[in-house]
């Protein structure tokens, strides 16, 4: 059963253009909302995190928006670069939980 | 990715041979874990162990064992591998908390 639920599978977005890749959860226990973005033949890597006490955390031009009632969360990718292609991962996890729940990846490409 | 390291990188083996994944890490976290990433499916836990004495099944442990020699080191074993377990695996580390996982470089391993 997957905890954490995610789309798409995968992603083409011109260079410049805004990549937008959602995560879906159910477990109203979730508090704690990382992204970590994986290169070709690399570990993934954590990205970027928020926690559901703000709606919206930014770094960069990374910005994750979170929606509590709909119990949703998106990575929103800005000014896109061939440099992002990677897969990412939506992942959470709650106080005294022994590991992340990972969503089932998004293969993103920019095209140049 | 240099602080967990993992080896081999690469293994091809036979349906019913023994296998064993080495991770050794120098971040001095106490917590350790074992995931496979498969296309579709993401990274889903093998086992993990958050001291050398404690050791926990995950969400996929049938068909696996794994051995925490100390605190550095935790390895991954195949004791009879089959096709179904051609995957890339990972090995990750966390201090305290669970929240921020470190990643190694993971080992594509091909069963014939």
């Amino acid at each position: 059963q997957q905890q954490v639920k995610q789309s798409p599978q995968s992603l083409i977005v011109q260079k410049g253009g805004i990549s937008i890749i959602n995560c879906a959860y159910e477990n109203t226990a979730f508090d704690y909302f990382p992204w970590y973005q994986q290169f070709p033949g690399k570990g993934p890597a954590l990205l970027i995190a928020i926690r559901p006490d703000v709606s919206e955390k930014k770094e960069g031009r990374f910005t994750i928006s979170f929606n509590k009632s709909a119990k949703q969360f998106s990575l929103h990718i800005m000014d896109s670069q061939p440099g992002d292609s990677a897969t990412y991962f939506c992942a959470a996890s709650y106080s005294g939980a022994n590991n992340l729940f990972f969503g089932t990846g998004t293969r993103l490409t920019v095209i140049p | 990715d240099a602080d967990v390291t993992q080896t081999p990188r690469n293994r091809i083996t036979k349906t019913g041979k023994r296998i064993m994944l080495e991770c050794s890490q120098t971040k001095g976290h106490d917590r350790m874990y074992w995931y496979r990433q498969d296309p579709g499916l993401g990274l889903r836990l093998i086992y993990y162990s958050f001291d050398v004495k404690d050791i926990n099944k995950g969400e996929i442990s049938d068909g696996y064992s794994v051995s925490r020699q100390a605190q550095a080191k935790f390895s991954l074993s195949l004791e009879s591998a089959i096709p179904n377990q051609t995957a890339l695996y990972f090995c990750a580390t966390s201090g305290a908390g669970i929240e921020t996982q470190y990643f190694g470089p993971g080992t594509r391993l091909l069963v014939l």
